[in-house]
């Protein structure tokens, strides 16, 4: 069954270093979303990405966050300066149309020193 | 603003039955979905309801939706040890230009005891 993939599992950065998160959504789908899950909270929305471009952002989705689809499969977003609260575990999903149920990876836990 | 309510914590004997709640406040959501997050895991679809059902069984799982109330809940039967998890309730939001967002309750972390 096909799955959405995400490098690296765990990522330890320096704050004011940047960081870039790797996804690979399922390959017949359209729309792409990041998500983050500080822990012990709740699963927020960050990001949705359509046709090349930003479908809707969340507050969270600041001027140092940016996503790209660089090639054919990878989605990735990239932190510009980490900071201490961008410690969280970031997750990739991805949905064949718009409404449809969105699959999600496992995740890559950020952690910021 | 939307918002999704679940209580934190649900401890179950193995063999009972367990029944998670959840309340949404988008009238508009057209799905509604429950996702299951184990240990140092990411988040596994467990199933979802489409906005015009009120009701869907799939195996041990039953989902109840009532729309007038926003009411949705997560039923498993003949709880197991593996059953053990958090379960997220999530509404789907149309965000606009044909993108839906999810937002998410807290979790409902569910505790079986042997």
């Amino acid at each position: 069954e096909p799955e959405v993939t995400q490098t690296p599992s765990h990522q330890v950065t320096q704050m004011g270093q940047e960081v870039i998160l790797r996804c690979v959504p399922i390959s017949n789908h359209l729309y792409f979303y990041w998500y983050r899950q500080i822990l012990g909270q709740k699963v927020e929305f960050l990001v949705s990405f359509y046709n090349n471009e930003i479908s809707e952002k969340s507050e969270i989705f600041d001027d140092q966050f940016s996503v790209e689809r660089p090639d054919g499969s990878n989605f990735t977003l990239k932190i510009r300066s980490t900071k201490l609260e961008d410690s969280a575990m970031y997750f990739c999903a991805s949905s064949r149309r718009g409404a449809d149920t969105q699959y999600f990876g496992p995740g890559t836990r950020l952690t910021v020193l | 603003g939307e918002d999704v309510e679940q209580s934190l914590f649900l401890s179950v004997r193995e063999g009972d039955s367990s029944v998670i709640n959840c309340t949404y406040t988008d009238s508009s959501s057209t799905y509604l979905y429950w996702y299951k997050q184990e240990p140092g895991a990411g988040l596994q679809l467990l199933t979802y309801i489409f906005s015009n059902m009120d009701m869907k069984q799939d195996q041990r799982l039953t989902v109840l939706l009532n729309k007038k109330d926003k009411h949705l809940s997560l039923r498993i039967a003949d709880t197991q040890t593996g059953d053990s998890a958090i379960y997220f309730c999530a509404e789907s939001i149309n965000s606009g230009a044909g993108s839906y967002q999810l937002t998410f309750g807290k979790g409902t972390k569910l505790s079986v005891i042997p």
